[in-house]
């Protein structure tokens, strides 16, 4: 089956600088790639998600970019603000599985002001 | 706005009780799931279930259960508690058919077996 690891585990930087969370996937015919976002006492929420068709998409201050030849993810965070602090999750799947997403670990983010 | 809505936000729970975690969805998804989220593990499949009264086997099914009665309603039961089972549960929906396409998560329901 899948497997998704995403690094780092932890990541604190300065308000106003940028965040970079990466994801690896081992499956390659996945081809549905979400990132979500939870907030302390909260349920994860999508952010931003990319198909395989696509090399990059931007959403305001938040990028993905995605490399199917090397079978890896990114998550771009510009100009960070306080309330970037959550933990990030990224995931993959493909057609042919079922509804399954299969989960990174997690990347706990804190933006100091 | 789609809301998901676990019944129980803490749980304590003494080793070998049968454990009940409900879940309503008031947005007439299709598909519901259960996760399991431990820290550094991200969020692992129990069960989901793309129709009433049908479920498949998440990656961690093993000393869980589920129904699914009604179309709203998905819930996951611990036959017999154990220690191990100690964990953040979350639910959530989605609409149609495949893999792509947004889930809606509730808030968690906080389990403890002691």
């Amino acid at each position: 089956g899948e497997n998704v690891e995403q690094h780092p585990s932890t990541l604190s930087v300065q308000e106003g600088d940028s965040a970079v969370i990466k994801c690896t996937y081992s499956d390659s015919a996945s081809n549905y790639f979400p990132w979500y976002k939870q907030e302390l006492g909260k349920g994860p929420q999508l952010i931003i998600d990319i198909r395989s068709n696509v090399g990059e998409k931007k959403d305001q201050r938040i990028a993905v970019t995605l490399n199917k030849t090397a079978k890896h993810f990114s998550l771009h965070i510009t100009e960070t603000q306080p309330e970037d602090s959550a933990v990030y999750f990224c995931a993959a799947s493909r057609r042919a599985a079922g509804n399954k997403l299969t989960f990174g670990g997690g990347t706990r983010v804190l933006v100091k002001p | 706005d789609v809301k998901v809505t676990q019944s129980s936000r803490y749980l304590v729970k003494r080793t070998g009780e049968k454990v009940f975690l409900e879940c309503v969805q008031d947005m007439d998804h299709e598909n519901m799931f259960w996760y399991r989220q431990d820290p550094g593990l991200g969020l692992r499949l129990i069960y989901f279930s793309y129709d009433v009264k049908m479920k498949e086997k998440g990656d961690i099914p093993e000393g869980y259960s589920v129904s699914r009665e009604k179309k709203e309603r998905f819930s996951l039961i611990l036959e017999s508690a154990s220690t191990n089972q100690t964990s953040m549960y979350l639910c959530a929906s989605r609409w149609g058919q495949g893999a792509a396409g947004e889930l809606f998560f509730g808030e968690g329901s906080r389990l403890t077996v002691l």
